[in-house]
């Protein structure tokens, strides 16, 4: 069973658009988030992360927000370019610094 | 070589038959790990070790065994291929002194017939 799920196989926004990716997790043991981003025939690239402690986290066009609460998080990148067209994974770990990953939703951004 | 670095990159293998992945990471992390990744599945975890000398089972560790003999190196082996390890295989490594962030390798590709 799955303990970190994205919904949403797929995304597509105009660039210049902001795109929303969501994440839900069920163990509440986790308390540090990653997103992934992966190219076709390329290794899974760290993009942001997030600890339990905060709610945000910004870095340049990326903005992760975790809802404690509701275990969900979402990423956001604004402005889109056509370059972010890839496959973004969410990563969850517990204090044993293993991670777990959810299925991927696929980025295009349309020009 | 900087990073993290997987051979072969690709293989095609008949089922039955023994085969190892290689993996090596020049940045004397001491955490390493192998996934696999499938359509709509993600990457699920297979084998992991947080230090030479020592493995631990992941989510998905039956049919795979692993070995780690210095920092560098993390070999997956499949003693006996099946089809439905047709995959591909990811390594990854990070630093526990560090943060929880892991790098990944370039992968390869596994079709078992």
């Amino acid at each position: 069973d799955q303990q970190v799920k994205q919904n949403s196989p797929s995304l597509s926004v105009q660039e210049g658009r902001i795109s929303i990716l969501n994440c839900d997790y069920t163990n509440s043991m986790f308390d540090y988030f990653l997103w992934y981003k992966k190219y076709p025939a390329e290794g899974p690239t760290f993009l942001i992360s997030i600890s339990s402690i905060k709610d945000k986290n910004e870095d340049g066009r990326f903005t992760v927000f975790l809802n404690k609460s509701a275990k969900h998080l979402s990423l956001h990148i604004v402005p889109s370019q056509p370059g972010d067209s890839a496959v973004y994974f969410c990563a969850a770990s517990a204090n044993d610094y293993k991670l777990s990953f959810g299925a991927g939703t696929t980025v295009t951004v349309r020009a | 070589i900087a990073g993290i670095t997987q051979a072969p990159t690709s293989q095609i293998l008949a089922a039955g038959r023994r085969m190892t992945l290689r993996c090596t990471q020049d940045m004397r992390h001491n955490a390493m790990y192998w996934y696999r990744q499938d359509l709509g599945l993600g990457l699920r975890l297979i084998h992991y070790s947080n230090t030479a000398g020592t493995t631990g089972k992941g989510e998905v560790p039956d049919g795979y065994s692993v070995s780690r003999a210095n920092t560098d190196d993390f070999p997956l082996t499949l003693a006996s291929a099946v089809p439905s390890q047709t995959s591909v295989y990811f390594c990854a490594s990070s630093d526990s002194q560090g943060g929880r962030e892991q790098f990944f390798g370039p992968g390869t590709r596994l079709t078992v017939l």
